[in-house]
């Protein structure tokens, strides 16, 4: 079966960066593409980006470009979601996830990782 | 970027009553509209996809309708297991967006 484990909260501070990992199974990974969606307190869910699992080219919101970056290990199954210059306002869960049953980037969600909370604190 | 407007958001429901949630959209995406429940502290399910089209494993209770910019989800005969989130998200271009989401509370 299908399953995104991802990589335990973290606390950093204002200006810091931060990395956070998701680890697949269940599938071939190079054939889907693995999105980061984030959900801050109270607010609505937001796509940061995506990247080809198979040939690594990205895609980024324009909202977080410049800010993140998106990577993949093949032979460790992984895609890793970096964030830098933290805010507060990036205070949120970070979620990894995969297209239910399309390889295309223009998909629905069908699979999430189960979440990583990043707490950005002074 | 396409807005997405649900409504209501927030609906108090007696079990086995009939719940309609809406989302449109700020222009026409075809059918590229997916559903979502989240129960708290858990991550997003994938309800329906691409508007109207059934996931394996969802209680056939759950139902999507609509094309272009109006969409549906519909709960026939809710159940107390119910209660949660629900929100749309539209795959027609990027940024890939969401909608508010609607708290369904159980009476």
């Amino acid at each position: 079966q299908v399953q995104l484990v991802q990589s335990g909260a973290e606390v950093k501070k204002p200006g810091a960066s931060v990395k956070v990992s998701c680890k697949a199974s269940g599938y071939t990974f190079t054939n889907y593409a693995i999105h980061w969606v984030r959900q801050a307190p109270g607010q609505r869910l937001e796509w940061m980006g995506w990247i080809n699992a198979g040939n690594g080219n990205t895609k980024y919101s324009q909202k977080f470009q410049g800010r993140v970056t998106i990577t993949r290990a093949t032979s460790a199954s992984t895609a890793n979601m970096e964030l830098s210059s933290l805010t507060s306002e990036d205070t949120a869960v970070y979620y990894c996830a995969r297209a239910y049953d399309s390889s295309g980037y223009y998909s629905d969600f069908g699979y999430w990782g189960q979440g990583t909370l990043v707490t950005v604190s002074s | 970027e396409i807005v997405l407007t649900q409504s209501p958001d927030f609906q108090s429901v007696t079990p086995k009553e009939k719940v309609t949630i809406t989302c449109r959209a700020s222009q026409s995406i075809g059918n590229n509209l997916h559903w979502y429940q989240q129960k708290p502290d858990q991550s997003p399910k994938l309800l329906i996809k691409y508007a109207s089209q059934s996931i394996s494993g969802v209680p056939s209770r759950f139902s999507g309708s609509g094309s272009g910019t109006d969409f549906t989800l519909t709960i026939n005969s809710l159940e107390a297991e119910d209660a949660a989130a629900y929100y749309c998200h539209q795959s027609s271009s990027l940024p890939l967006t969401f909608g508010g989401g609607t708290k369904v509370e159980i009476k």
